[in-house]
């Protein structure tokens, strides 16, 4: 059964860093791309990041680049978003999504808040 | 970016009734493999999303027969035939033929 478990997520002052974690298992991870993909309070969902399955290849939303980055370590199974610079409009439920052509599996979702 | 644009936002339905959602795209979905990258997410409360229809008219394993998509081209419409009190959410489009995945603004699904 295909499982991903996010984790990481925390109170955060603005201009601070985080970084998220995504945990897979019960699939090949290193042969699926993957998604970040967030949700602020009561809004709706919005896409972050993208990265190929060896991660040489990433992309990013207009509004994280330069600030997010997406790395993955297929030996544990794990995908990854450093937060850097991070705003009050971060602030949201960041899921990690599996890319099968569609977004077939996603996370149960881990809280960023960025408050001072 | 692709928008995605979805009608009703709010939909109250009587338990057994039929309910049917909108979604129309800024511009077509077919990638260049061929495939169109079109679907719905169901998202109940407090839960994550989940997958219910892929590519436009394929359910997921495990998402009952009452649900159903169609369309083509820029428009598509997801069906439920009767309403169950499971069904309450939000349920939303999404394209993913290109990046950003992009999504619809949700349709609130309650019981009437």
């Amino acid at each position: 059964e295909v499982h991903l478990v996010e984790s990481g997520g925390d109170l955060v002052q603005p201009g601070g860093s985080l970084r998220l974690s995504c945990a897979a298992s019960g699939f090949t991870f290193s042969t699926y791309w993957m998604h970040w993909v967030r949700q602020a309070p009561g809004q709706g969902l919005v896409g972050v990041s993208l990265t190929s399955r060896d991660g040489s290849t990433t992309h990013y939303a207009d509004y994280v680049k330069g600030r997010f980055t997406v790395s993955r370590d297929n030996a544990r199974n794990t995908l990854y978003l450093h937060m850097s610079s991070l705003r009050a409009e971060d602030t949201a439920v960041y899921y990690c999504a599996r890319h099968n052509g569609v977004l077939d599996y996603w996370g149960q979702g881990t809280l960023v808040t960025v408050s001072s | 970016d692709i928008v995605m644009t979805q009608t009703p936002l709010s939909s109250p339905v009587a338990l057994g009734q039929p309910a049917s959602i909108s979604c129309r795209s800024s511009q077509g979905l077919v990638h260049s493999d061929g495939n169109t990258y079109f679907s719905w997410l169901q998202q109940r409360p407090g839960q994550p999303p989940r997958l219910l229809i892929y590519q436009i008219f394929n359910r997921f394993p495990g998402v009952p027969d009452r649900f159903s998509g169609s369309g083509a081209g820029t428009d598509f419409t997801l069906k439920i035939t009767r309403v169950e009190a499971e069904d309450v959410g939000v349920y939303y489009c999404m394209q993913s033929t290109q990046f950003p995945p992009t999504f619809g603004q949700g349709t609130k699904v309650e019981i009437k």
